[in-house]
């Protein structure tokens, strides 16, 4: 299965402030997928990013907060904008290509003071 | 709309005795059926998966989840437990004509020495 990288592991940041987080692949993927995980419960989908194109967010998630890049097979990033405490949460790249299940990162543990 | 059902927030068992983590699931069409474990600290691991074939599916770490068309219930089974096999563990459901992926609320299981 892909090896996948999420750059930070966690972070402490002030409101107001953005935090861009990295997901590397070892090998070329279809589809890669952002979600929020509030602490102890379940994933909530934010967007699927598209390779080269805007990406395709869920209800409730906008570009101007969570922008979305993907300039590769292998490499997204999603930015979270003007941070409030309410965006506390753990953030998981996950991956998926052809027949095979969906792979996560270990995710970025987010607080914001 | 697809979705998945897990009725247990926890599930305590001792160890050496068999677990069952309960999950029931709504889709339209044919299911494609996941279980995921998450550790402290960790991303979702795959465990495994029913798409079509056998009722009884085999994954990793010993476990293994009955497919019950019937009942519409995957539930995740081992027959003997381990004090390691201690972690959250989601049921999800895809939706091939969005190629998504629903998450149910997550079980905590405890496995006591």
């Amino acid at each position: 299965s892909a090896v996948i990288s999420q750059k930070p592991s966690r972070d402490i940041c002030q409101r107001g402030t953005s935090l861009t987080i990295q997901c590397q692949v070892d090998s070329q993927v279809t589809m890669m997928f952002w979600y929020r995980q509030q602490p102890g419960q379940s994933l909530t989908l934010i967007a699927t990013a598209n390779q080269g194109s805007e990406a395709t967010y869920e209800s409730g998630f906008v570009i101007d907060k969570f922008p979305i890049s993907r300039p590769n097979l292998t490499f997204s990033t999603l930015t979270v904008s003007n941070m409030s405490p309410e965006d506390s949460s753990i953030y998981l790249c996950s991956v998926k290509s052809g027949n095979q299940p969906q792979h996560f990162g270990d995710g970025t543990r987010l607080s914001i003071l | 709309a697809q979705s998945v059902a897990q009725p247990e927030d926890q599930v305590n068992v001792a160890e050496g005795n068999p677990l069952t983590v309960k999950c029931t699931y709504s889709v339209s069409g044919n299911p494609y059926l996941f279980w995921y474990v998450q550790y402290p600290n960790r991303g979702l691991q795959f465990l495994l998966k029913y798409i079509t074939g056998d009722n009884l599916v085999k994954g990793s770490y010993g476990f293994e989840a009955e497919f019950n068309k019937s009942q519409t219930s995957f539930h995740l089974k081992k027959p003997s437990a381990l004090v390691s096999d201690s972690a959250l563990y989601f049921c999800a459901v895809r939706d091939i004509n969005f190629n998504k992926f629903y998450f149910g609320s997550g079980t905590k299981l405890n496995v006591k020495p």
